[in-house]
């Protein structure tokens, strides 16, 4: 079976682009979970996903950032405009409630890198 | 307010040595789990292991052993005869149920095998 799908795998931008993060969640996982992680900050949740619908968006940083999952099998994470303390790994991660699993799985990130 | 402590910050040893990393995690809620993850040089976050509240058994795969302890409220990750190929950096995590199944991450351990 696929894992979780992210693209692109590494994205160099200049500041003040719009960028747009994608991924395919495992099919059948109805939650799904963007993460940033930094040398900083460490791993920490940006949004939460159920059934397609945001549920928990209080670790968004900021209206720079937005998300959305138009369907149970792709969500985007866009940030504009971007900016240099943007840059860090983006996982996305998915997991399924329905058979009470909640482990979650995650993709192989994307490295963003903003000049 | 949950946390989760890993207070070796890199670890290095030399291949065949077993190696014991620490977790302790804090939590008031009496049903909750615990995972491990691991993070490759390659940058993908691999799930390794989930364990609920009440399973305190201990658990081995192969050359990897958890030792979950509520008294301590610790759940600590041992590899015995290690390979370079464990060089990573081990994440525990916590998370609540009943909740949504956020994750809670510790800072992580950098280990280090060399041959």
């Amino acid at each position: 079976d696929a894992g979780v799908i992210q693209s692109p795998r590494h994205e160099v931008t200049e500041m003040g682009q719009e960028v747009t993060l994608r991924c395919k969640p495992i099919s059948g996982h109805n939650s799904l979970f963007w993460y940033r992680q930094t040398m900083m900050r460490g791993l920490e949740l940006l949004i939460y996903f159920n059934n397609n619908v945001p549920i928990d968006d209080s670790g968004m940083p900021e209206d720079r950032f937005s998300a959305k999952m138009p369907n149970a099998s792709f969500s985007t994470l866009k940030i504009q405009p971007s900016e240099p303390r943007d840059s860090a790994v983006y996982f996305c991660a998915s997991s399924s409630r329905l058979t009470n699993t909640d482990t979650q799985y995650f993709g192989p990130g994307t490295r963003l890198t903003v000049l | 307010a949950q946390k989760v402590t890993q207070a070796q910050t890199e670890i290095s040893v030399v291949e065949k040595e077993d190696v014991t990393l620490d977790c302790v995690y804090e939590t008031r809620d009496t049903t909750y789990y615990l995972f491990w993850y691991k993070q490759p040089p390659s940058g993908e976050l691999v799930f390794l292991i989930r364990r609920n509240s009440f399973d305190e058994q201990n658990e081995i795969s192969g050359r990897y052993s958890w030792n979950f302890q509520k008294s301590t409220s610790s759940f600590n990750f041992t590899i015995t005869a290690s390979q370079v190929v464990d060089s990573a950096v081990y994440f525990c995590a916590l998370s609540i149920s009943g909740g949504y199944n956020k994750l809670i991450f510790g800072a992580g351990t950098r280990l280090a095998v060399h041959p």
